[in-house]
């Protein structure tokens, strides 16, 4: 499995974009990069996934440089609701398993 | 459509104790999952089942550990005797296929102490 390192921990402001960057230096060739974002007693829920470029859905945007070994999750406009822990996998196309390291927690401040 | 819902939300027990946490995945959802998150660590990887049968056990701790997912559909993780280090947050999670990319969708978990 790709080791991530990600920030511990990152402050913003109301109506602020928030950008969290993982590094994923020996990232596979296979290997996916995904996003899940954890509110407090709740379990985590899948945000973005990509492979390179650039990914963007309703909630956030996904960027991905050509080596693949560093991807940045941008969350726009960030609001108090938007307070949480957010997690970098990487792995495998076929590999079910998650594997979650300590995140990044993002406060949000009005 | 219903979440991945979770049983019970608490439990409190003494060591040596028996606790039957539930799972009910998303109707439809072949693959269930169980994963947990003990006192100051990350979340971990314990089983996997498609349908009713076991088709990755690698993450369970020991054999106090039983999981059972009878009829393919609800699923529960049996922990006897409770120890205290088994003490965390036990999460349910569910997909329609076992891909990497397929999404896996969480319920709240169940936090368990152990005293």
């Amino acid at each position: 499995l790709a080791k991530t390192t990600q920030p511990i921990s990152m402050d913003s402001y109301e109506g602020q974009e928030v950008n969290i960057t993982c590094s994923h230096n020996n990232i596979a060739t296979n290997d996916y990069i995904t996003w899940y974002q954890q509110f407090p007693s709740q379990g985590p829920r899948f945000i973005i996934q990509g492979y390179k470029t650039k990914v963007t859905n309703e909630v956030a945007s996904l960027f991905i440089p050509a080596d693949r070994k560093s991807s940045t999750l941008s969350l726009p406009r960030v609001s108090l609701s938007d307070t949480a822990v957010y997690y970098c996998l990487v792995g495998d196309i076929g590999d079910y398993k998650l594997s979650f390291g300590a995140g990044t927690t993002v406060t949000v401040r009005a | 459509e219903a979440g991945v819902t979770q049983f019970p939300s608490h439990s409190v027990i003494e060591k040596g104790q028996t606790v039957t946490l539930r799972c009910d995945p998303i109707s439809g959802h072949d693959n269930l999952y169980w994963y947990r998150r003990v006192m100051g660590k990350e979340i971990k990887f314990l089983l996997h089942f498609v349908k009713e049968s076991k088709q990755d056990e690698s993450g369970m701790p020991n054999n106090r550990f039983l999981a059972e997912r009878t009829g393919g559909t609800y699923s529960t993780l049996k922990v006897q005797p409770a120890e205290l280090e088994d003490s965390g947050v036990y999460f349910c999670a569910s997909s329609q296929g076992t891909s990497g990319r397929n999404e896996q969708f969480f319920g709240p978990g169940t936090r368990l102490t152990v005293l």
